[in-house]
């Protein structure tokens, strides 16, 4: 078990480009979570999966934003047309059993030029 | 919709000296979960500590430990004997004990600063 990974560390875009991200739950949790943390703040729920099955979005989520977890293993996140206030750390979690809480990745930091 | 805040954005105190840091989160849920979860510099986070809403136990893990107040909905962190390694982002989170997808609700943070 190595834990949730997730890549890449950091990522600086232009403005209008796309963006994706990649996280690697742990391989037995079947439920993985996308958060956005902006610098002071506490991380907000962007969007859950169950196994492959995308469950729930947040309002957070605008159209430019798209989720997808092929076979229910790893997890991608797109950004189309990266505007410069995307820039925040997204962070990767995952668990099998939620009330004893989650395992989270350490975060892709996308800046947004 | 549930809410958390911390009220305490920074605090810093010295090593082995014992602070509290404190949450208050607004549900109308009956069962839930809170979690307390540290989140060093530029490194992940990491669960703390966890409460069950319908346990009246405070948990307790080592050095650390929470003040339950249900009625108060309050959820504050107790951490003894201070250390350098503590020195983090500490937030505080709530979650829904069924239905959904169970996600975290955090509060705003409290930087704590352990002074050598």
């Amino acid at each position: 078990d190595t834990g949730v990974s997730q890549n890449p560390r950091h990522k600086i875009t232009k403005r209008g480009q796309n963006v994706t991200f990649r996280c690697d739950p742990i391989s037995e949790h079947n439920r993985l979570y996308w958060y956005r943390q902006t610098l002071g703040q506490g991380p907000e729920f962007l969007t859950y999966f169950q196994n492959e099955a995308q469950l729930e979005k947040s309002r957070l989520l605008s159209d430019r934003f798209s989720a997808e977890r092929p076979k229910g293993s790893f997890s991608t996140l797109e950004i189309q047309r990266t505007e410069q206030g995307d820039s925040a750390m997204y962070l990767c979690a995952s668990s099998s059993t939620p009330g004893v809480g989650y395992t989270f990745g350490s975060g892709t930091r996308l800046t947004v030029v | 919709a549930q809410t958390v805040t911390q009220s305490q954005p920074e605090m810093s105190v010295q090593e082995a000296e014992t602070v509290t840091l404190s949450c208050t989160y607004d549900t109308s849920e009956n069962n839930y979960y809170l979690f307390w979860y540290k989140q060093p510099p530029s490194r992940q986070m990491i669960l703390v500590i966890r409460q069950e809403a319908y346990k009246q136990q405070n948990a307790t893990e080592n050095r650390f430990s929470v003040n339950f107040q249900k009625a108060a909905k309050s959820f504050s962190l107790k951490i003894s004997d201070s250390q350098l390694g503590d020195t983090a982002m500490y937030f505080c989170a709530f979650m829904k004990a069924a239905g959904g997808a169970q996600k975290l609700v955090f509060g705003q943070g409290t930087r704590l600063t352990i002074n050598p």
